[in-house]
């Protein structure tokens, strides 16, 4: 059974970095069937598309997010993570990772994590 | 990119049916047959329920159903049971980057 769990800091400071890795077990992320995104999720709001990876070389963003993130993957680790740059409040969310399938149309992401709350503070 | 239009809340009483629309634009929804329907129990993941408009991933009851119509997608929910209520999101390829809908908040009376 495909299992992704979400790791990193609860708590980042505004204009720092936050960062982000998912652990992928029960299967490869180097499979050419699938892909790996990450999304977002407000308090209380809806869920935001940050970013998706393929093979660890051809990569989207959110066009509103795109200047501060950073999505790359590590075969090695089984894991892809993500850093999103001089963050504010408006960063605070649960982020979750996903496994993705048809990269060619960003198809439907079928297995995700249980997500993890990051909180931007002083 | 905007997000999609999803009302706020829909409800229905048990063994009803209930649609939720996702209206895009021929950008998104429009565009392209690959739209996914995701469902969210309060403190969970999203689950994913409808993908490519109409198709149910195994396991889905086929209680659930989608379609599209233009620009406007449409979750149906038939026979409404008490744990089907949920919030619901709609997503939809939009050329070389995904986008969601705000939400739909599903109440079973």
């Amino acid at each position: 059974q495909l299992q992704l769990q979400e790791s990193g800091p609860g708590l980042v400071k505004p204009s720092e970095t936050l960062s982000l890795t998912c652990t992928v077990s029960g299967g490869s992320i180097s499979s050419s069937y699938y892909y790996w995104g990450w999304i977002r999720q407000p308090p209380g709001k809806g869920l935001e598309w940050i970013g998706s990876i393929y093979y660890g070389e051809r990569i989207y963003y959110n066009p509103s997010l795109k200047s501060r993130v950073t999505i790359s993957m590590d075969t090695s680790k089984n894991q892809f993570s993500l850093r999103l740059s001089s963050v504010t409040a408006a960063d605070t969310a649960v982020f979750y990772c996903a496994r993705g399938r048809n990269w060619n149309y960003l198809e439907r992401f079928d297995y995700w994590g249980q997500g993890t709350l990051v909180t931007v503070s002083s | 990119q905007s997000a999609l239009t999803q009302p706020p809340s829909a409800s229905g009483s048990p063994g009803q049916s209930v649609t939720i629309s996702c209206t895009g634009t021929s950008s998104d929804v429009g565009g392209y047959n690959y739209v996914s329907w995701y469902q969210q129990h309060p403190g969970k993941a999203p689950k994913l329920m409808i993908y490519e408009v109409n198709k149910r991933p195994s396991g889905v009851p086929d209680r659930f159903s989608g379609s599209k119509s233009g620009n406007t997608a449409s979750l149906t929910v038939s026979g409404l049971q008490a744990e089907d209520e949920a919030d619901y999101y709609c997503s939809s390829y939009a050329g070389s980057s995904l986008v969601f809908g705000g939400g739909t908040r599903l109440t079973v009376l």
